[in-house]
């Protein structure tokens, strides 16, 4: 079967820097994808890495081995606005996206 | 309208009754998705449709419904609602960009008695 792991919960400080990882099995991959869901909201796109290695976009940065089945989201410099879920997604060989439950991630000041 | 929009915002349902969620986007993007969100759970694929005329089953399927007439439309029809229908649903569409990310609405709060 496909299944998408990350932690439930994780809390972190203002300021500081949190590491989000994510294990995947999947039938196939084509890209992993990570998204925001701030409480009641909808899910918004954050990254998106294909290829071995880290890629960086402002406070966020995202990490991917495909080898490993491992990917982690770096948040940098946490500000309060940065308390949601984050999700976990994997195209598989289907080009659907496989979802992980996500971490809900608190931040304390 | 800009982006994807959802009605109804949140519904209550009475088992046994039909429902239509409505699905609008004006952003010409071929794809488009239904999820169903439920505590605990990763999002779970409904039904997609990879372009207008063609649509296609996800994950749970069972229960639901859809129809794509057109680019712009992708209602999700509850034939019988059942309580364990409940849940958060939401629609989104892909770009046909190199990252096909997908957009979300923002979702229709269904409870089902």
């Amino acid at each position: 079967g496909q299944n998408i792991d990350q932690p439930t919960e994780m809390t972190a400080t203002e300021g500081a820097i949190v590491q989000i990882n994510c294990t995947y099995q999947t039938s196939g991959f084509n890209g992993l994808f990570w998204y925001q869901q701030h409480a009641g909201e909808a899910p918004t796109f954050l990254s998106y890495n294909v290829l071995d290695g880290l890629e960086e976009k402002g406070r966020f940065s995202s990490f991917l081995s495909r080898s490993k089945g491992y990917s982690y989201l770096l948040l940098k410099e946490l500000q309060m606005k940065d308390s949601a879920s984050y999700l976990c997604a994997v195209r598989d060989s289907n080009y659907q996206l496989i979802w992980g439950a996500g971490t809900k991630l608190i931040i304390k000041p | 309208i800009a982006g994807i929009t959802q009605a109804p915002t949140s519904q209550i349902l009475a088992a046994g009754r039909r429902m239509t969620l409505r699905c609008t986007q004006d952003m010409r993007h071929n794809a488009m998705y239904w999820y169903r969100q439920d505590l605990g759970l990763g999002l779970r694929l409904i039904h997609y449709s990879n372009t207008a005329g063609t649509t296609g089953k996800g994950e749970v399927p069972d229960g639901y419904s859809v129809s794509r007439a057109n680019t712009d439309d992708f209602p999700l029809t509850l034939a019988s609602a059942v309580p364990s229908q409940t849940s958060v649903y939401f629609c989104a569409s892909s770009s046909d960009g190199d990252y096909n990310e997908q957009f979300f609405g923002p979702g229709t709060r269904l409870t089902v008695l």
